[in-house]
């Protein structure tokens, strides 16, 4: 099985200032004959169930503000938030749909400073 | 709109028995790939399993804690989505939900809540 650690495990940031979350696999995820990383970003809120953000590592989904970005590839990732907005508070996952079984990582809880 | 509610949830014992269900609207759900998630209390997402369209065979992949006393099925006439669940544990213990198995249209419900306690 594919092992996803993230990190940091929390972080707290300013409102406007850029805010990075790390994401790592325990095998390279990038599919050879498509040239596509197997790798989803989700924000899920309290109470909430998640919502996928970022697919193919750095596609955004639909209605993602364009302050959200992912990059990397292989086996290391990063999702950004350019200027942190309070809405922004979250706890974000990252997820390998590589292979089953598919795996997210421990998640990253993003707090206001 | 796309919706899916999820159904089942329950207190149940150790070793004991559940069936989950989702109701899927919205969409064509014979066409859609589906899977199941579950959060622990306080804990992140794990990945539970997920089934094709029967067009596309119908298999199902699992979870490596829960191969072999989960099975997931379908029923296309109901629109429904199923999460047999056997041999619980306590650490089964999670808010379950229904996911679309889609990345360009991922959709989640809210969730019901499996409580595995004596």
């Amino acid at each position: 099985d594919i092992v996803m650690t993230q990190s940091p495990d929390s972080l707290a940031v300013s409102l406007g200032e850029r805010a990075t979350i790390n994401c790592k696999s325990s095998q390279s995820v990038l599919y050879s004959s498509t040239n596509e990383n197997y790798l989803a970003w989700y924000q899920q809120k309290p109470g909430q169930p998640p919502k996928l953000l970022i697919y193919w590592a750095s596609t955004r989904g639909s209605g993602v503000p364009d302050r959200f970005s992912g990059s990397g590839s292989g086996t290391d990732f990063t999702l950004t938030i350019s200027s942190l907005q309070a809405e922004d508070v979250a706890v974000y996952y990252c997820q390998q749909y590589y292979s089953t079984p598919f795996s997210f990582g421990q998640g990253t809880k993003l707090e206001l400073k | 709109e796309v919706q899916l509610v999820e159904s089942g949830g329950d207190l149940v014992k150790p070793g004991g028995s559940l069936r989950l269900s989702c109701e899927v609207s919205g969409l064509t759900f014979s066409n859609a790939w589906m899977g199941w998630v579950r959060q622990a209390p306080g804990e992140g997402l794990e990945w539970v399993g997920r089934i094709k369209s029967k067009t596309d065979g119908g298999t199902t992949d699992y979870g490596t804690p829960v191969k072999g006393r989960f099975t997931i099925t379908r029923d296309d006439s109901r629109d429904t989505l199923y999460l047999q669940m056997n041999s619980l544990k306590t650490e089964d213990t999670a808010v379950y939900y229904c996911t679309t198995d889609s990345l360009v249209r991922n959709i989640w419900g809210q969730g019901t809540l499996v409580t595995v306690s004596s």
